[in-house]
């Protein structure tokens, strides 16, 4: 059984468009996170969730908008996509949101923009 | 800003040698990890150490910590063609409810 799914796995659109990204994790966990990693491998935090609420909140534009409709699920949201959005886009999870908790990544979403 | 450090960028050894990773942190932390992305997929967690902790092992894994010169290694013992992959080390900043990766070593196991 998958325990962190993201779909899609590949996003491919033009620059301007509005797109969503899928997270869902049947660990029980109470802890959510998006990651970005750029083309030189660089894994940044975006966001964090703890049972729906959000409590990570890094400098990223107000153009990612993420979603939590349940603790299980932590979508995110892109609005007028730039160039510069084209990543891999990671979903994670812990038990808790405590530093030392074990985070289990999605497998990423390849997101390039045109 | 990155917290994180690895050296080599890129490593690339013969089966059944040992591999060693270095990672180099800024600021004080309480606790490192490293984690293993094989391509194309999500990192996976290989083992934490406190800042109180010296030396860890886990399997073929040994982790040090040095705080007083901010620096980790990983070393990977009769390395294996499945060990092939990116490591990456994690550290927060104390205090900090977040990790805070590098850009990771790139490990090639040559058969």
């Amino acid at each position: 059984d998958t325990a962190v799914s993201q779909t899609p796995k590949y996003l491919v659109t033009q620059m301007g468009n509005d797109k969503s990204i899928k997270c869902e994790q049947n660990l029980g966990h109470d802890t959510m996170y998006w990651y970005k990693q750029d083309s030189k491998k660089f894994l940044k935090i975006m966001f964090s969730y703890n049972n729906k609420e959000l409590i990570i909140n890094e400098t990223v534009p107000n153009r990612f908008s993420p979603k939590s409709p349940d603790k299980a699920h932590l979508n995110l949201h892109i609005n007028s996509l730039e160039l510069g959005d084209s990543a891999v886009y990671f979903c994670a999870s812990s038990q808790v949101p405590r530093i030392t908790d074990t985070q289990y990544f999605g497998p990423g979403t390849r997101l390039t923009v045109l | 800003s990155q917290q994180g450090e690895e050296d080599p960028q890129a490593l690339s050894i013969q089966e059944g040698e040992n591999a060693t990773m270095n990672c180099s942190y800024k600021t004080s932390i309480n606790n490192l990890q490293w984690y293993r992305q094989n391509s194309g997929r999500g990192l996976v967690h290989l083992i934490l150490i406190r800042s109180n902790e010296r030396e860890k092992h886990s399997g073929r894994l040994r982790v040090t910590l040095d705080t007083s010169k901010k620096s980790s290694s990983l070393l990977i013992t009769a390395s294996r063609a499945a060990d092939t992959a990116s490591y990456f080390c994690a550290t927060d900043n104390q205090g900090a409810q977040k990790l805070v990766f590098g850009q990771g070593t790139r490990l090639t196991i040559n058969p």
